[in-house]
């Protein structure tokens, strides 16, 4: 079956610190990735997507490059802020049977301190 | 602002109790579903409804009990809950049959049973 492994945490890191967050998949055939971000108080909003290989999705100064030879997609983004600090969910929806079905890795807290 | 509406956002109820969440969406999305987070952890799949019918039970037990009365409106009955029951219900909807289109999410109700 599907499965996201994501880089455990929480991480800390001081204001206009670079921040990668590492996820790995397991799927057949060719999903599309996705990068969920969750707010105190809110539910999971799209922070970006990618739906084939070597593609890059990126939003908000944050990006992520599918790589289908590692099968990885990591989060990145050159110069965090305060208000980046949320839960992070990397997400995988596959293209066998049941498309609506997403698979989300465990989450990775991010704090950010000024 | 979300495009994906739920009330109420907090529920406490008693043990004996019966209740409804109730989520809404005018996205013309045609699959929605209702999950369940628990605190540092992410969503659990819990329902799928695909063209108003159920289509995904992730053998939740039977004191939930979903409903699609339309296109654009889900609910999910509750009765005789548990402690454990207590958590972030989120529903999300997203294009039907369309692996590479993310799922919207609402941002939740948190149930609390006393």
């Amino acid at each position: 079956g599907n499965s996201v492994t994501q880089m455990e945490g929480p991480v800390t890191l001081s204001e206009e610190a670079f921040l990668t967050i590492n996820c790995t998949y397991t799927a057949t055939g060719y999903p599309s990735l996705f990068w969920y971000v969750q707010y105190p108080g809110e539910g999971l909003q799209l922070l970006l997507k990618a739906t084939k290989a070597d593609d890059k999705g990126s939003n908000k100064g944050f990006e992520a490059t599918y790589r289908k030879e590692t099968t990885s997609f990591h989060l990145e983004k050159g110069s965090v802020q305060v208000s980046d600090s949320a839960v992070y969910f990397c997400a995988l929806k596959g293209r066998a049977t049941n498309a609506g079905k997403s698979t989300f890795g465990d989450g990775t807290t991010l704090t950010v301190k000024p | 602002d979300t495009e994906v509406t739920q009330t109420p956002k907090h529920l406490v109820m008693g043990m004996t109790n019966k209740k409804s969440l109730k989520c809404e969406q005018h996205m013309g999305h045609r699959a929605m579903y209702w999950y369940k987070q628990k605190a540092k952890k992410p969503p659990e799949l819990m329902f799928v409804y695909s063209y108003e019918k159920l289509s995904i039970n992730e053998s939740v037990p039977s004191r939930f009990s979903p409903e699609c009365p339309n296109s654009s409106l889900l609910n999910l009955h509750l009765h005789a809950l548990q402690p454990e029951d207590s958590a972030l219900y989120l529903c999300a909807s997203s294009q039907q049959g369309r692996v590479n289109q993310p799922q919207h999410f609402g941002d939740g109700t948190r149930l609390s049973i006393l």
